[in-house]
């Protein structure tokens, strides 16, 4: 066990909806990453937060939005959802990305979306 | 922004024989460079790091070597056993604009040890 925490494990939903996703990072960690992983793909990096501040942006989608909440914990939404959405979405957690740290991460999210 | 290559995308080797892996980084500020094992749907998992003020690091059959001047690291497996076989990916951390970092991934290596 990791210490990261993400609900729910398994989700699925039509075209067109929208979704959160939730993730609690281990404890004392204050840096939270999100990463997207379709079938037989690497970790593609969607956004970090750090300290309840956006850090740094990769390939996220404008229907896509995150945000870390005071308490640490993070959600990622996801609206307008399309069947290439489908995929596993991971969390990831470090104490401080300064200070060259590893990240953990969490069990995933699989999304699929019919 | 950071980008990494990963080669080779599929290794298959015999059980007992070495397994190579090999990563190239374009951010000459990256300074710290994780990898991963994923197991089949499970999450991935740290194996080991190496930080940029290292050369080398083993950890029991699994070492890692950084060249800070050619921008690339690469991952040892000596002796595999099939438990070894599983996807690996590299990462890359270092500064981006504003002072943040994020950690990037190589598309990931399929190791299989065949028995």
């Amino acid at each position: 066990d990791s210490g990261v925490t993400q609900t729910p494990k398994h989700l699925i939903t039509a075209t067109g909806q929208r979704v959160t996703l939730r993730c609690s990072p281990r404890s004392g960690d204050l840096s939270v990453y999100w990463y997207q992983q379709s079938l037989d793909q690497g970790l593609q990096f969607l956004i970090q937060y750090y300290n309840g501040e956006e850090r740094a942006k990769g390939n996220i989608l404008e229907r896509f939005s995150a945000q870390q909440f005071p308490d640490l914990h993070s959600e990622l939404n996801l609206s307008s959802l399309e069947l290439g959405d489908s995929a596993l979405y991971f969390c990831a957690s470090s104490v401080d990305p300064g200070a060259r740290t590893e990240a953990f991460f969490g069990q995933g999210t699989r999304l699929t979306v019919v | 922004g950071e980008n990494v290559e990963q080669h080779p995308s599929t290794l298959s080797v015999q059980e007992g024989d070495s397994a190579v892996i090999k990563c190239t980084y374009s951010d000459s500020a990256s300074n710290y460079f994780p990898w991963y094992k994923q197991e089949l749907g499970k999450r991935p998992q740290l194996i080991i790091d190496i930080r940029s003020n290292v050369g080398e690091k083993k950890d029991q059959r699994i070492a890692v070597t950084l060249n800070k001047t050619a921008k690339h690291f690469s991952l040892h497996i000596t002796e595999t056993q099939p438990e070894d076989s599983a996807v690996y990916f590299c990462a890359a951390r270092g500064p981006t604009q504003g002072g943040s970092e994020k950690l990037v991934f190589g598309k990931g290596t399929k190791l299989t040890v065949n028995p």
